[in-house]
């Protein structure tokens, strides 16, 4: 059954480092997401990507963050200057099509600012 | 926008007992409904969904009805086992058309033998 990936498993980065953090979406999906998970607490919303381009984005998702798909198979969350907030665990997610269909996620990354 | 509220645990349950989730919704129109469950150290996997009013999802022994009259959503289970224990999400879209969904804070289970 495909599977969204995500690498790295698990990154740690110093404080003001810029972070890249990748995902391979099922490959017929259209509809790419990120979500952050902070230690304890709910997941949250963070970006949502179609036909190259952004198509909503929450309250998170300041100047500090951008996506990507550099090509036909990864979509990339890059923090440019992290913070000790940005420690989470950041899930990236796809579907076949629109909201209210279902999304897949794939296993996480764990962030860790120091 | 759309909303869950969800039941916060933690649930600890004996082997073999009966479980029940609760998970309450306010949403415009009728938006698919989702569980999804994340066991330790891993990712989000989806459970179960519903897409309408009175649909039944349902996978591995859980099952929720989609009740717009109580605008209810819970999860039950007959006989839960140890390797039940997650925590468990309840989810729908954050609006008409959006793309994003709203997760309720997830309500942790813990089945002890």
């Amino acid at each position: 059954e495909p599977e969204v990936t995500q690498t790295p498993s698990h990154q740690v980065t110093q404080m003001g480092q810029e972070v890249i953090l990748r995902c391979v979406p099922i490959s017929n999906h259209l509809y790419f997401y990120w979500y952050r998970q902070i230690l304890g607490q709910k997941v949250e919303f963070l970006v949502s990507f179609y036909n190259n381009k952004i198509s909503e984005k929450s309250e998170i998702f300041d100047d500090q963050f951008s996506v990507e798909r550099p090509d036909g198979s990864n979509f990339t969350l890059k923090i440019r200057s992290t913070k000790l907030e940005d420690s989470a665990m950041y899930f990236c997610a796809s579907s076949p099509l629109r909201g209210g269909d279902t999304q897949y996620f794939g296993p996480g990354t764990r962030l860790t600012v120091l | 926008g759309n909303s869950v509220t969800q039941m916060e645990g933690p649930v600890t349950l004996s082997e073999e007992a009966f479980l029940t989730i609760n998970c309450t919704y306010t949403a415009t129109g009728y938006p698919s409904l989702f569980w999804y469950v994340q066991y330790p150290g891993e990712g989000l996997q989806l459970l179960l969904k519903a897409t309408k009013a009175d649909d039944k999802g349902s996978n591995k022994g859980f099952e929720a009805t989609y009740r717009k009259e109580t605008t209810s959503f819970h999860l039950e289970k007959g006989s839960v086992q140890v390797s039940d224990s997650a925590v468990y999400f309840c989810a729908l879209p954050s609006g008409a058309g959006s793309y994003q969904l709203t997760f309720g804070k997830g309500t942790k289970l813990s089945v002890i033998p």
